[in-house]
């Protein structure tokens, strides 16, 4: 079975602080997703990548970077943590026809 | 426009009876996938099915399957024998697959599903 694995599955930042959500695949998946979460909004994609280096906006970037050193791993970097961005953080990656998702990261900024 | 919509904020539904969770969508693309993915409260998605715009047959996967209404644009997915494991949010999705992005998912806003024993 493909397996993603985020990182954290609950963690508590301090505003301003730069945040990294790890993501990891071992399926050898060209595309990479970072989803945010929030009740009532529903997922909303932030940014993606579909190559080592590439990455492309998603819906909400604002706030948010992302890096893709190596086909495995998809990081995403919170510049500077602020309350807005509590949140539940979903990575995915996949093949054309569907997507997994790893367990999720809770993040709470206080 | 939204294009993916679940009507069904909330579904109860009795344990071994079967449930039908609603999902249109609207697309210009003739070329698309719709998804249906499950969330349990532990926060994890999982994948349950997958139809092809061109596939002939609803695609069914063990007690799910799904009702594919082209015409009428509609991807309903349908849970048999429900289980108390059952009780989730469930998510319909859909990738456009000859637009410019065809990488991206787009997601409806979830129907949460109750299961009573």
């Amino acid at each position: 079975d493909v397996k993603v694995t985020q990182s954290s599955r609950y963690l508590v930042k301090r505003t301003g602080e730069k945040v990294f959500l790890e993501c990891v695949q071992d399926m050898d998946h060209e595309n990479m997703f970072w989803y945010r979460q929030d009740p009532g909004l529903g997922l909303r994609l932030i940014y993606f990548s579909y190559d080592v280096k590439m990455k492309e906006k998603g819906d909400i970037p604002e706030g948010y970077s992302v890096s893709r050193e190596k086909k495995e791993r998809f990081s995403l970097i919170l510049e500077s943590a602020s309350t807005n961005q509590t949140s539940m953080y979903l990575c995915a990656s996949g093949p054309r026809a569907g997507y997994t998702f790893g367990s999720g990261t809770r993040l709470t900024v206080v | 426009a939204q294009k993916i919509t679940q009507t069904q904020p909330g579904m109860f539904v009795q344990e071994k009876e079967a449930v039908t969770l609603d999902c249109t969508y609207d697309t210009s693309d003739p070329s698309y996938g719709l998804f249906w993915y499950k969330q349990p409260s532990s926060g994890e998605m999982i994948f349950l099915i997958y139809q092809g715009s061109y596939d002939q047959q609803n695609a069914t996967e063990g007690r799910y399957s799904l009702n594919f209404q082209k015409a009428r644009k509609s991807a309903n997915l349908v849970i048999s024998a429900s289980q108390l494991g059952d009780s989730a949010m469930y998510f319909c999705a859909m990738r456009e697959l000859q637009a410019g992005n065809n990488r991206k998912l787009i997601w409806g806003l979830g129907t949460s599903l109750a299961v009573n024993p």
